[in-house]
């Protein structure tokens, strides 16, 4: 399809463990954000990638979180050594540069036992 | 940085009455209020946005008012439908419509009673 693809859309680990995202943004957009939903919260900003300029990472919770976007497509957020309130969906969005609106994907739902 | 708070957190209407969705936020120079509905296991989707130069927006049956003064705006929804229901988001932010710099609410729960 056209739209934001995030893979996997299901992630169960144990904690200590590292895990990978992925999300393919619609081609042609220029910026890439990452943002975290956590049961009975908002939408969590956590990085944003716009062209080849360095990214936004002021919303990253810690050391552990990281991510990359290569060729300026396709993106990876990975968290390190995962605790239990890592637990939550992530999800992806990408837009056209300046217009305001997000696309958001599925997400991804991370689930650390 | 910008604060948005967002109320109710749970709403329930009778099919066919309106629901208001009200957000407050706390950065005075915040211009770009988009509003974003979440059906069970999908993304938000933007539904209707507003900019600072206008008072109110209009689609169908949404409708978003902005009061700069009182830094809050709502979110409208007359004749509600089942397809209505959906945890809907506010957000602002001081780039002037560019989708970096939200700041989201924490969503409310839209249920609509058959």
């Amino acid at each position: 399809g056209a739209g934001v693809s995030q893979s996997p859309s299901n992630k169960v680990t144990e904690k200590g463990k590292d895990v990978e995202l992925r999300c393919d943004p619609i081609s042609g957009h220029t910026a890439l954000y990452w943002y975290r939903q956590s049961l009975g919260q908002g939408l969590e900003f956590l990085i944003y990638f716009q062209g080849n300029s360095a990214p936004d990472k002021s919303g990253l919770p810690s050391d552990r979180f990281s991510a990359e976007r290569t060729g300026g497509s396709v993106s990876t957020l990975t968290i390190q050594r995962t605790q239990q309130e890592d637990s939550a969906v992530y999800l992806c969005a990408s837009s056209i540069q300046n217009t305001g609106e997000l696309f958001f994907g599925e997400g991804s739902r991370l689930t650390v036992l | 940085g910008e604060n948005v708070e967002q109320h109710p957190s749970t709403l329930s209407v009778q099919e066919g009455d309106s629901a208001v969705i009200k957000c407050t936020y706390s950065d005075s120079a915040s211009n770009y209020f988009p509003w974003y509905k979440q059906e069970l296991g999908k993304g938000p989707q933007l539904i209707i946005d507003i900019r600072s130069n206008v008072g109110e927006k209009k689609d169908q049956r949404i409708a978003v008012t902005l009061n700069k003064t009182a830094k809050h705006f709502s979110l409208h929804i007359t004749e509600t439908q089942p397809e209505d229901s959906a945890v809907y988001f506010c957000a602002a932010s001081i780039r002037g419509g560019g989708a970096d710099g939200l700041t989201f609410g924490k969503g409310t729960h839209l249920i609509i009673q058959p």
